[in-house]
């Protein structure tokens, strides 16, 4: 079992839909998450960045952190074209230098015009 | 400010062979990590680098290595390159090495091994 699990999708909405993107994770250590997004042949774009439990908004983005339930969420409000892309969750655990993330497989999101 | 970047963009190579990818980290940042990204998958971490000294190490074979130089640029190398080796590989920077560091990541580089 992967210490994170993401549903790679595709995921396709129409432009305006709210999206919903999840990752599931083992590591009950986890304290730090992060969303990322990333284009087609481009390196991934820290979007999101949350420690612990609880929500975090950012323009249309809110990352929301269940530590119970080992689930963490990116919610896109008012989805444009320009969001297509892939969205990758990433963790790092207490006892992180700093520089070792855990990725999931990453979901890739379509919006249609 | 410049981001992070990375040299070459592309490289293609055989069977074999010996690559060393290049990476600046983005003024000011002492910290540098590499990933391998599989096609489909997430990254998967390689090394950290930290003030010229590893700090973490995953679960590649001894075939990889890389350095930090005085002016916390680095270089990623892989000898006896093998076809599964092919993948983007992605450098991040970060100011330090604590624990809630966010880190900045290149464009990769696209590596092919024939």
């Amino acid at each position: 079992q992967k210490e994170v699990e993401q549903d790679p999708g595709p995921l396709s909405v129409p432009e305006g839909a709210i999206v919903s993107l999840n990752c599931t994770y083992s590591n009950s250590a986890f304290q730090y998450f992060m969303w990322y997004r990333q284009y087609s042949r481009k390196g991934p774009e820290l979007l999101m960045y949350t420690y612990s439990s609880g929500n975090k908004e950012d323009g249309r983005f809110t990352a929301q952190v269940d530590k119970s339930s080992k689930y963490i969420s990116l919610f896109i409000r008012d989805s444009q074209p320009s969001d297509s892309a892939t969205y990758l969750c990433a963790m790092s655990d207490y006892y992180n230098q700093g520089g070792k993330l855990i990725f999931g497989q990453g979901t890739e999101l379509s919006v249609k015009p | 400010d410049a981001g992070v970047t990375q040299s070459p963009t592309h490289l293609i190579k055989t069977r074999g062979q010996h690559v060393t990818l290049r990476c600046s980290p983005i003024s000011g940042h002492k910290s540098v990590s590499w990933y391998q990204q599989v096609l489909g998958q997430g990254p998967q971490f390689i090394f950290q680098y930290y003030e010229k000294e590893e700090r973490g190490r995953g679960n590649f074979p001894d075939r990889f290595s890389a350095r930090q130089f005085p002016n916390y640029s680095s270089e990623l190398n892989v000898n006896a390159l093998l076809l599964g080796d092919s993948a983007l590989y992605l450098c991040a920077s970060s100011l330090g090495d604590s624990r809630n560091e966010k880190l900045f990541f290149g464009s990769g580089t696209q590596l092919s091994v024939l």
